[in-house]
């Protein structure tokens, strides 16, 4: 399977526990995002990976969660504490930077959080 | 002004026929517009993307892109009920964040038989 792979597929939590997701991206892409998303809404930019580092963090991100990529594959998405506001469904997508023209993301099927 | 505006729907349409689903944005140095399909409950795919003036068609979709208006559109030519689905606008912005994609908030399009 060459596609964007989340798990756990479903996660339900009580609050103030933790919940860490993982994301193992298309091999051959350098470049990993999380975003967010809640019901009638679209996707929401978490933070962004190239290669290892992180290059970006959303300033709606609050210090509860908290995003690795250690060897530049796979990367986890880690909520601390977790609050009823966190309950969304997290997706991963990758794509690979250098490619003249767009650039395309690629999703995972994503990760659903629901905190009771 | 929300970065990228879409219709939230629903918008319905009898099988066969054609769907339009338009998209503003606001940041007017945006290089690349994309499109995609996302069924309930499943992850967004990529249908197409354009990033010039004009039409650019891939089988039944076409996409149009003005950017003096800020405008674009996605059209579903011979609509089928699969097609019923949440179709999100996206927009690559420029300068240092380029490498990221900002989405609108999506338009249910519902196909009837």
């Amino acid at each position: 399977d060459t596609g964007v792979s989340q798990n756990p597929r479903h996660k339900i939590t009580k609050r103030g526990q933790n919940v860490t997701f993982r994301c193992d991206p298309i091999s051959e892409h350098n470049r990993l995002y999380w975003y967010r998303q809640t019901l009638g809404q679209g996707p929401e930019f978490l933070t962004y990976f190239q290669n290892e580092a992180q290059l970006e963090k959303s300033r709606l991100l609050s210090d509860r969660f908290s995003a690795e990529r250690p060897k530049g594959s796979f990367s986890t998405l880690e909520i601390q504490r977790t609050e009823q506001g966190d309950s969304a469904m997290y997706l991963c997508a990758s794509s690979l930077a250098g490619i003249s023209g767009a650039n395309v993301l690629t999703f995972g099927a994503g990760s659903r959080l629901t905190v009771l | 002004q929300k970065e990228v505006e879409q219709n939230s729907g629903p918008l319905s349409v009898p099988e066969g026929a054609i769907a339009s689903l338009n998209c503003t944005y606001s940041d007017r140095g945006s290089q690349s517009f994309f499109w995609y399909r996302q069924y309930s409950g499943k992850s967004p795919e990529l249908i197409m993307f354009i990033y010039s003036n004009g039409d650019k068609e891939d089988g039944r979709f076409t996409a149009q892109l003005n950017k003096a208006s800020q405008y674009v559109s996605l059209l579903i030519r011979d609509s089928q009920p699969s097609d019923s689905a949440t179709y999100l606008c996206a927009v690559n912005k420029s300068g240092g964040s380029n490498y990221k994609l900002t989405f609108g908030k999506g338009t249910l399009l519902t196909v009837n038989p």
